[in-house]
């Protein structure tokens, strides 16, 4: 079965450093990656996507995600968080056999140290 | 530029009690899901939607029901409320079943006392 791993259940960063949250998962062929962003008291919002193409892609609030088949990761990362990044962060992977269902990690929660 | 509505936004039952939490998406996404997020679990699919009239059961489906009269609303029925099912419960729907992101609702955060 499908499964997605988020390692970190927390992660501490200092204001203006860089941030990198780890994803794995497993599953055989390329599949759809996403990463969505969960503010204290909200929904959940996408901060990007990964369908084919290009393995490195941008997403909104200055984030990136690198796809790496051989490692079947998808990280997110960021130069130099911001206070207003303090937030739970979730990667979910679709696949063709999935039955409907995004499976879903179990989150990070980052924490911004002043 | 609504998108995905939920209500209410915070809710106490007494033990079984029924209630129904309520959900519509202005945008015509065919699929709708409801979720449970429970602390450092991340989220469990309940049930969800491809259409009008079309439901299906998730990973957690026990103690839930759905119907979907509409492509807009996706009501989810509580029967007899357990302590277990104290949770944060979302909506969302999307445009296709994977390969397009998913649209949440802010929430209803539900005690069962």
């Amino acid at each position: 079965a499908q499964s997605v791993t988020q390692p970190d259940i927390h992660i501490t960063v200092s204001e203006g450093a860089s941030l990198e949250l780890r994803c794995n998962y497993s599953y055989g062929a390329t599949p759809y990656l996403f990463w969505y962003v969960q503010s204290p008291g909200q929904g959940l919002q996408l901060l990007l996507k990964y369908f084919s193409g290009d393995t490195l892609v941008q997403g909104i609030k200055g984030f990136e995600a690198e796809f790496k088949r051989s490692q079947s990761s998808f990280n997110l990362r960021k130069p130099s968080v911001h206070w207003s990044d303090a937030a739970e962060y979730f990667c979910a992977v679709g696949a063709v056999d999935s039955n409907y269902q995004l499976i879903w990690g179990a989150g990070t929660k980052l924490i911004i140290k002043p | 530029n609504a998108g995905v509505t939920q209500t209410p936004k915070f809710r106490i039952l007494k033990i079984g009690q029924s209630m129904t939490l309520q959900c519509a998406q202005d945008m015509n996404h065919n699929y709708m899901y409801w979720y449970r997020q429970d602390p450092g679990m991340g989220l469990k699919l309940i049930y969800y939607s491809v259409g009008a009239g079309i439901t299906d059961k998730g990973e957690v489906p026990n103690g839930y029901n759905v119907s979907r009269s509409t492509t807009e609303d996706f009501p989810l029925r509580l029967e007899l409320a357990a302590p277990s099912q104290t949770s944060v419960y979302f909506c969302a729907s999307s445009r296709q079943v994977i390969n397009q992101p998913q649209h949440f609702g802010d929430g209803t955060r539900l005690s069962i006392l």
